[in-house]
C-alpha cells in the first residue's frame, strides 16, 4: 500500500538548536516529493519540490534532501518563527494525485 | 494578489441538505484539487482536476462531487452531507510545481 510517514510527530527545539525532520515513502511511480509549512488556522504553504534522489533545495534556514526512500528537512539554527507543522507529500507519476503525511509539529523556544 | 479563494469560511448545516463550497483561483493554474483535513489523519485528497472538464478521484471521493467548467473555478458539492463529512476543507491550485492553498472552509454537519 502506498504511504507517506513523517517522524517525529512533534519536536521541541531551543532557538539555534539544529535538527532534521524525516519523511519516508513507499509509492510506485514518484512524480515528486513536496514539502509544505502549515501555521495554525491556515492553509499549507509550499516550500520545496524534489524530483530525484540526490537532489537538494534550500530556503533560508531550511534545506530539503531526497533519497530513493525518504526525504529530510534540515532546520539550521531555528528561530521561534519557524514554529509550525511541516508536511510532506508525494505525487504520482502521470497524474496529480497526492498523498500527504500527517506532519511534524515543530515548536522552537526562545 | 495571487490567491485561491474559498467560500464560505465557516458553515454549519444539517444532514442531507445539499451544499456547495466554491473555489476560485486567479493564477491561470491548470491543476486544482480539494482536500479534507482531520486530526490524526492529515490532509487527504478528495478530487483533483488536470484541466477544464478533466477530473479524477483522490483517496476519499465518496459523498462528494466536483465540476470544472471554467479554468478558474472548481466547486465542491456535497449532495447529501452526513456528520462524517464534518471537517476542514482546502482547495488548492498549481501550475505544475507545488500547490497554492486557500484559507480553508470549516464544515460542521449536524
Amino acid at each position: 500500500e502506498d504511504q507517506v510517514t513523517q517522524s517525529p510527530e512533534a519536536l521541541r527545539l531551543q532557538e539555534g538548536e539544529s535538527s532534521s525532520l524525516n519523511c519516508s515513502y513507499t509509492v510506485s511511480g514518484l512524480r515528486g516529493l513536496f514539502w509544505y509549512r502549515q501555521d495554525p488556522g491556515k492553509g499549507p504553504e509550499f516550500l520545496f519540490t524534489l524530483y530525484s534522489a540526490g537532489e537538494e533545495k534550500e530556503k533560508e534556514r531550511l534545506k530539503a534532501t531526497l533519497t530513493k526512500k525518504e526525504s529530510f528537512l534540515h532546520i539550521t539554527a531555528p528561530k521561534p518563527e519557524d514554529s509550525a507543522t511541516y508536511l510532506c507529500a508525494v505525487g504520482y507519476s502521470g497524474t496529480y494525485k497526492y498523498i500527504f503525511g500527517t506532519g511534524t509539529r515543530l515548536k522552537v523556544l526562545a | 494578489e495571487a490567491q485561491v479563494t474559498q467560500n464560505p469560511r465557516y458553515l454549519i448545516t444539517v444532514t442531507g441538505k445539499k451544499l456547495t463550497v466554491t473555489c476560485s483561483q486567479n493564477m491561470n493554474h491548470e491543476y486544482m484539487s480539494w482536500y479534507r483535513q482531520d486530526p490524526g489523519l492529515g490532509l487527504r485528497q478528495i478530487y483533483y482536476s488536470m484541466n477544464v472538464e478533466v477530473t479524477d478521484k483522490g483517496d476519499v471521493p465518496e459523498g462528494y462531487k466536483v465540476s470544472r467548467k471554467e479554468k478558474r473555478n472548481f466547486p465542491l458539492i456535497l449532495e447529501s452531507p452526513s456528520p462524517n463529512q464534518t471537517s476542514l476543507y482546502f482547495c488548492a491550485s498549481s501550475s505544475g510545481i507545488g500547490y497554492t492553498f486557500g484559507s480553508g472552509t470549516r464544515l460542521t454537519v449536524v
